[in-house]
């Protein structure tokens, strides 16, 4: 699976839109981009994939790039409880269909 | 009202003894995964199901045991032989194993060996 870089921390405005960047250089053609976040002692959340189109659903927005070597997660009007850990994980089909989480972004939202 | 659970939320046990983690799911989902996470770090694969009586390593299995009787459930008995065995444990479905399915979390079991 291909590595992910994302930065290790951002802050945001509460009701502002949060801005996750990504990059995946070395993606392959088969490979989804996926977003995940962890908010502390929790379990992993998903919150949207995608493969090369643009994806949106109740809780956020996937922006992939055309050339598709990164993305941005759009929160669009963060809240406090979106403050987490945002993992970007690329993932294929092979093997296990394991999850590779690095070390993400650890997103505040301030008040 | 479905999901994951697992249990307990806090395990602590004394070296030397097994201790079993329950991951039980109603989500009908085929596929069943194992997770260890340890403080700062990211999650690491320990056994995966991908469907009945059936499962496989993942990349940190040794010192653990899974049994797959029921599609619904997917134990992992940490062992005696697990050198390092305090960690945070995440349990995790998917539809099935193939293709491009998120995997859905549990809350996670926080065990602790002295």
């Amino acid at each position: 699976d291909a590595k992910t870089t994302q930065p290790p921390s951002m802050d945001c405005a509460e009701g502002r839109a949060a801005n996750l960047p990504c990059n995946h250089s070395t993606i392959s053609g088969n490979e989804y981009v996926y977003w995940y976040r962890q908010i502390h002692s929790q379990g992993p959340q998903y919150i949207i994939h995608g493969l090369k189109n643009n994806e949106t659903n109740e809780m956020a927005s996937l922006i992939i790039t055309e050339d598709r070597k990164s993305s941005t997660l759009i929160l669009p009007h963060a809240t406090l409880r979106d403050t987490a850990v945002y993992y970007c994980i690329v993932r294929g089909f092979g093997g296990a269909q394991k999850l590779v989480f690095g070390q993400g972004t650890r997103l505040t939202i301030n008040p | 009202d479905g999901g994951i659970t697992q249990s307990p939320k806090y395990l602590f046990r004394k070296e030397g003894q097994n201790v079993t983690l329950s991951c039980e799911q109603n989500l009908n989902h085929d596929a069943m995964y194992w997770y260890r996470q340890d403080p700062g770090q990211g999650l690491r694969l320990i056994y995966y199901s991908q469907i009945v009586n059936d499962f496989q390593k993942g990349d940190i299995a040794e010192g653990y045991s899974v049994s797959r009787e029921k599609k619904e459930s997917f134990p992992l008995t940490v062992t005696s032989a697990q050198k390092n065995p305090t960690a945070f444990y995440l349990c995790a479905s998917s539809v099935t194993a193939r293709g491009p399915y998120e995997q859905y979390f549990g809350p996670g079991t926080r065990l602790t060996v002295t």
